[in-house]
Formats: structure tokens, sequence, C-alpha cells
């Protein structure tokens, strides 16, 4: 069965200070996708990111960057240098398999508040 | 090229009554996915059409219907409304062939049940 766990329910940093936002994934599939969205109080849902889990380089785009583990079933993000504008909740989720399976499993999200 | 669009952006319905949603896609994706997000169960997937065929389905009862037309718009309808059905719904459009590719969402459908 999969699974998604992000602990973290709140975090609030002041504005430029950084900030990581945990996950913890559960499959039994060696094939997997991860993915990190961004929904802002407008509500929608924005893509982040996605990586194989065949690939585990660290990725850095602009002031966000990932940290992919397998050997603990992590897929952390960091921003760094927080701005007001990164307020909202963060939603890692999982796909499992490769035949092109859209169907997500989200962890219950990280509702991030940069303090001005 | 246009986002997800979906429709009504807003709906107010009584419990008992039945509702259909719609979703057009980004131009050239034909996988289509609907998500119910709620307060207390998170998001969650309800399925998955591809060229016109349910491909995979969340555990959600049958009161939950979806259709995909050719030009892969979708549909999606819930009958015998309840209370709990309140919810964002969201649509998703993804490539949807090989790899499990990125979904872009739309601004999703707010159901209100009263």
């Amino acid at each position: 069965a999969q699974k998604v766990t992000q602990a973290q329910t709140e975090i609030s940093v002041v504005e430029k200070e950084d900030v990581t936002l945990d996950c913890v994934y559960e499959t039994r599939d060696t094939t997997y996708y991860l993915f990190w969205y961004k929904q802002p109080p407008s509500g929608e849902l924005v893509f982040l990111i996605r990586r194989n889990s065949f690939d585990e380089q660290n990725e850095i785009s602009g002031r966000y960057s990932w940290n992919f583990q397998k050997s603990t079933s992590s897929f952390n993000f960091t921003i760094t240098a927080s701005q007001v504008v990164d307020s909202a909740v963060y939603f890692c989720a999982l796909s499992e398999g490769q035949t092109g399976a859209n169907n997500l499993f989200f962890g219950t999200g990280t509702r991030l508040t940069v303090i001005p | 090229k246009a986002g997800v669009t979906q429709t009504p952006r807003y709906l107010i319905k009584t419990r008992g009554q039945q509702v259909t949603l719609s979703c057009s896609p980004i131009s050239g994706h034909r996988s289509v996915s609907w998500y119910q997000q709620t307060p207390g169960q998170g998001l969650q997937f309800l399925f998955e059409y591809f060229s016109e065929t349910q491909r995979n389905k969340g555990n959600f009862p049958g009161r939950f219907s979806g259709r995909q037309f050719s030009n892969s718009r979708s549909e999606m309808n819930v009958s015998t409304l309840e209370l709990g059905d309140s919810a964002l719904y969201l649509c998703a459009s993804s490539q949807g062939q090989g790899e499990s590719y990125e979904q872009y969402f739309g601004p999703g459908t707010r159901l209100t049940v009263t």
C-alpha cells in the first residue's frame, strides 16, 4: 500500500529565512514518481517538480531545492530566503507504476506562512 | 497554451440532487483525472480517463461517475448528493502515455450540498 506522510502540519518563518518541508513515502513498487505541488490561497494546485524513482539527483530551481533519498524514503523540499509569496499549502504526492497511471496519492500538506 | 478549465466554479445543491461538473484539459493532453479535496480527508483521487476510457478508479461509491469525450473534455457526475459530498473538486490533465507525467490542475469547482 502506498502512503505519503507530511508530518509538519504548519510552519511559520520570518521572511528571508530558509525552510525545509519534509515528505516521507511508502511504496512497494520499484518504479514510482514523486511530486510537489503548491496550493496558494486561490486554491489552484501548482506543479513544482516531478522526480522518478531512478533519479536520485538533487535538484535546484532558483530558491527551491529538493533532496530525494531512497534510503530513507524521503523527498524533502527546501525554500531558501523565503518570501511572503511562498505562503501556501505544499503537498507531496506519489504515483506508482510505469504504465502512465495518473492517480496521485497526496500527503496531508504543510501550511507555510512567511511573516514579513 | 490555455490551462485546465473547470465549470462551474461554484455550485450549491440540495441533498438528494445530482450534479455534473465539467473539465477541459490543456490542448494535446489526453488524460484527465478528478480529485476531491475536503478538510477532513484531504486530496483524494476519484478516477482517471484516458482516450475516453476509465483507466483508474479510487475508492469512491458508485454515485460518483465520469466520462470523457473524443476531444478529451471530461465530465464528472455525482448522483443522490449527500452533505459529505461538499468539497472542492479538482480536475487535472496530463499527457497520459508512458511515464507518469506531471498533472496540471484546474481552479476547481466548489460544491456545497445543503
